[in-house]
């Protein structure tokens, strides 16, 4: 069953529009870590928040921001007035205490900054 | 600067053949692990590392191997009896074994079955 779903495939926006990416979770785990990584298209991915399940604030940090809720098991991310360098894929991850070494990645979504 | 180095960036094989995938880290992490990214999808673990010598299997391990004989050095070959070899391969690796600390994640391999 699929752990991570991140249902937006696609999004494209004008630069200085915002986006929002959704992500939905499932697990059974009452401790588990949630992530966002970011794959330019050089290809690496790079790491850009983890958040526990004990921790619902939201966290903004830059353009970026989080929004974690427990009641839906939804781990959103918006960004604010987005810029053609944030054209990227992104995706959403989960890592359960069970078996904490691994990540559980969403499918991704690729996101378009337009000029 | 630390980090962890791919190589090469692409690949071709041909049917039958096996090929090793290079991975190598200066960032004195005792974890290392292998990815496969497929269009459309996340990421799969191939197989993981916790320490030198040490490998497991993950979710998709047939068809691969590995060796850990260094701490810096964790190569992956594809060998012919992978049906589907042809995707971008990731490596990554943590400062201890498991995610709390966060991966590193390399540049990737991406590998063409030809």
């Amino acid at each position: 069953a699929q752990k991570v779903t991140q249902a937006q495939t696609e999004i494209s926006v004008v630069e200085k529009e915002d986006v929002t990416l959704d992500c939905v979770y499932e697990t059974r785990d009452t401790t588990y870590y949630l992530f966002w990584y970011k794959q330019p298209p050089s290809g690496e991915l790079v790491f850009l928040i983890r958040r526990n399940s004990f921790d619902e604030q939201n966290e903004i940090s830059g353009r970026y921001s989080w929004n974690f809720q427990k009641s839906t098991s939804s781990f959103n991310f918006t960004i604010t007035a987005s810029q053609v360098v944030d054209s990227a894929v992104y995706f959403c991850a989960l890592s359960e205490a069970v078996n904490d070494y691994k990540l559980s990645f969403g499918a991704g979504t690729t996101v378009t900054v337009r000029a | 600067d630390g980090g962890i180095t791919q190589s090469p960036k692409y690949l071709f094989r041909k049917e039958g053949q096996n090929v090793t995938l290079s991975c190598e880290q200066n960032l004195n992490h005792d974890a290392m692990y292998w990815y496969r990214q497929d269009p459309g999808q996340g990421l799969r673990l191939i197989y993981y590392s916790q320490i030198v010598n040490d490998f497991q299997k993950g979710d998709i391990a047939e068809g691969y191997s590995v060796s850990r004989e260094k701490k810096e050095s964790f190569p992956l070959t594809v060998t012919s009896a992978q049906k589907n070899p042809t995707a971008f391969y990731l490596c990554a690796s943590s400062i201890v074994f498991g995610t709390n600390y966060g991966y590193t994640f390399g540049s990737g391999t991406r590998l063409t079955v030809v």
